[in-house]
């Protein structure tokens, strides 16, 4: 079973910033929180991740709760080429990753 | 640029025969994972390994077996196919650092029909 989870699906309109969530109120407290995205059947790509502090890349932002029980992946800017479905997952070490289902994301113009 | 190459796009199998899934990466990796993808359920792990010869099973690991002989090479092995086998077969592969698993780098993916 997944240890994160998150919306079935979301829209947000183009331009606007989206805000994405995610649940992982079980992880242990060296586990990194990544999130990934996959736009149609390619393999996922990563965005971005964090442990404890807040980050932020050329893609996205990642609020992570000072509880660590959940977190939020921001995108901007959304644009059209952001649609896809975006994963959370947790990791440590050498563990299994899962990624479980993910939020489908629509951008609509 | 990390790599992670998958020996095969597309391929088309027989019920009952053995198949083989080949993925390579470059980066000197030590993880390396095994996914199945299939439509409403998201990714789902069948195997992972963090070293040579180390293998550990995922969420789906029945009717599946894997083999990592070399570093670099992760393979996956459906010993007798069967048509609930069909679906797209992700690899990938990450560095690990301290606690952190690292990012994970995937292949185009192997998608599978066994009829």
């Amino acid at each position: 079973d997944a240890k994160t989870t998150q919306p079935t699906s979301m829209d947000c309109a183009e331009g606007r910033a989206a805000n994405l969530p995610c649940n992982h109120s079980t992880i242990s407290g060296n586990e990194y929180v990544y999130w990934y995205r996959q736009i149609h059947s390619q393999g996922p790509q990563y965005i971005i991740h964090g442990l404890k502090n807040n980050e932020t890349n050329e893609m996205a932002s990642l609020i992570i709760t000072e509880d660590r029980k959940s977190s939020t992946l921001i995108l901007p800017h959304a644009t059209l080429r952001d649609t896809a479905v975006y994963y959370c997952t947790s990791s440590l070490f050498h563990d299994k990753i899962i990624f479980g289902k993910g939020t489908r994301l629509h951008i609509l113009p | 640029d990390v790599k992670v190459t998958q020996s095969s796009r597309y391929l088309v199998k027989r019920t009952g025969e053995k198949v083989f899934l080949e993925c390579v990466q470059d980066m000197d990796h030590e993880n390396m994972f095994w996914y199945r993808q299939d439509p409403g359920l998201g990714l789902r792990l069948i195997y992972f390994s963090y070293d040579v010869k180390m293998k550990e099973k995922g969420d789906i690991p029945e009717g599946y077996s894997v083999s990592r002989e070399k570093k670099e090479r992760f393979s996956l092995i459906l010993e007798s196919a069967s048509t609930n086998q069909t679906s797209m077969y992700l690899c990938a592969s990450s560095f690990v650092s301290g606690f952190d698993t690292g990012e994970l780098f995937f292949g185009e993916g192997s998608r599978l029909t066994v009829l």
